[in-house]
């Protein structure tokens, strides 16, 4: 199983810019979520997917980010248009939340989002 | 609203010294809850997951302990070793708003010296 996996790795992006960040979940897994992580407010749920569905986007900052799952196997958060304020580091997480109460959180190894 | 507090912030041992992270958590109705390890611009890694009916968890030298009732959690690491510098996430799935949902405490940064 090759985890969860994200990209770009690093993005760094003018101020305006439109920025696309990428998902991949594990396998099987039914939910799917998007983190962001800043030293001055740690780790915050922006939006949780179950079946593909959006089930609660009340992290979701501003009308600037919007997030997608066409498909089980892949997720797409976006920002535009991108503002300083948003560097972070954003990260993917899924699991078999919605079926399985029980199952932990695997993460991936995050998006790194520097707007200059 | 659930609230996750971990203890202390920043910690700083000698090498072989076995030590105590703590966490707390204001609402108790939870599914379970899960310790991470985040190395320097890297992402999460899962050490262990407590289900809300279990006490404890152990891994090789990490033990978590939880007690719901009284929304407590300690992880604890026999014999540390520098290996071990890392931040310590606990963050605990709740049964409201969907009962698919972590909220993190912020983090205790631990540092093992030689």
């Amino acid at each position: 199983d090759a985890g969860v996996i994200q990209s770009p790795r690093h993005e760094v992006t003018e101020m305006g810019q439109e920025v696309t960040l990428r998902c991949k979940p594990i396998s099987g897994h039914n939910s799917l979520f998007w983190y962001r992580q800043t030293m001055m407010r740690g780790l915050e749920l922006l939006i949780y997917f179950n079946n593909n569905v959006p089930i609660d986007d009340s992290g979701m900052p501003e009308d600037r980010f919007s997030a997608k799952m066409p498909n089980a196997s892949f997720s797409t958060l976006k920002i535009q248009p991108s503002e300083p304020r948003d560097s972070a580091v954003y990260f993917c997480a899924s699991n078999q939340g919605s079926t399985v109460p029980n199952y932990g959180y695997t993460f991936g190894s995050g998006t790194r989002l520097t707007v200059v | 609203k659930q609230e996750v507090t971990q203890i202390p912030a920043a910690l700083s041992v000698p090498e072989g010294e076995n030590l105590v992270l703590n966490c707390s958590f204001t609402d108790s109705a939870i599914y379970n809850l899960q310790w991470f390890r985040q190395d320097p611009g890297k992402g999460l890694t899962s050490l262990l997951l407590i289900q809300s009916s279990q006490r404890e968890q152990t891994s090789g030298r990490l033990n978590a302990s939880l007690d719901k009732s009284s929304g407590r959690s300690t992880l604890y690491i026999a014999a540390s070793q520098p290996g071990d510098s890392a931040t310590y996430l606990c963050a605990v799935r709740g049964l409201t708003g969907g009962g698919n949902k972590l909220t993190f405490g912020t983090g205790t940064q631990l540092k093992v010296e030689l």
